[in-house]
């Protein structure tokens, strides 16, 4: 079974500056989807960014990126020109390649942006 | 609709009493999903729905838990005879294909918060 394990319960950033949340996961597939989902209050999760394992190529969605390194199965999320819409608890979840439908959530980060 | 829907938002019910929640996913969508939340977790998943056929229950934690979808739109997941660890906040989801895939966006609804006395 997949585990995603996201070390950093809480982070906090000033506005304007950068970020970065750590995610890693097991698992002995070599075709899988990673991907970061923003919860705010409201309890909508809403899509932040996605990452196919066979791009080696990292993906970016504006002011988010990512650092994917497969070797090291690690999958950080970097967010850069902080914003107070962007205080969120963040969740790195984990797709199989022959599922495509379930995902495996780890237990997230609490981000708070300052003013 | 515009999204997802969910109702009711919150939900008490006392240890043993049976309860029913709701799911409007967006209109012609395929796919459904339940994920349960507990406090300071991640959501798990819990079922999947391809139209009215459940493909996948493997997540339901016990056989107190039962889903439905009877004409591919609503569904209900019913909890029976609940416990104090079935407080969480149950989470649906739909996706307009079958399945979700890497490249299908999945639209969530706001939850609703289950708290057992």
């Amino acid at each position: 079974a997949q585990t995603v394990t996201q070390s950093q319960p809480e982070m906090s950033v000033q506005e304007a500056e950068t970020v970065t949340l750590s995610c890693t996961y097991d698992t002995s597939e070599n075709n899988y989807y990673l991907f970061w989902y923003k919860q705010p209050p409201s309890r909508q999760m809403i899509l932040v960014i996605r990452q196919e394992a066979y791009k080696q190529q990292n993906a970016t969605e504006n002011r988010f990126s990512v650092n994917f390194q497969k070797a090291a199965k690690s999958f950080s999320l970097k967010i850069s020109d902080s914003q107070l819409g962007d205080t969120a608890m963040y969740f790195c979840a984990f797709m199989s390649g022959g599922s495509n439908y379930k995902l495996t959530f780890g237990k997230g980060t609490l981000l708070t942006v300052n003013p | 609709g515009a999204g997802v829907s969910q109702s009711p938002r919150y939900k008490v019910a006392k240890r043993g009493q049976d309860v029913a929640l709701r799911c409007d996913p967006i209109s012609g969508h395929v796919s459904l999903f339940w994920y349960q939340q507990a406090l300071g977790q991640g959501p798990e998943f819990l079922t999947y729905f391809q139209n009215e056929a459940q493909l996948d229950k493997s997540g339901l934690p016990s056989d107190r838990f039962f889903a439905e979808r009877p004409e591919g739109s609503v569904s209900t997941l019913k909890i029976q005879r609940t416990q104090q660890e079935d407080s969480a906040v149950y989470l649906c989801a739909s996706s307009q294909v079958e399945g979700t895939g890497p490249n299908e966006k999945l639209f969530f609804g706001s939850g609703t918060q289950l708290s057992v006395l």
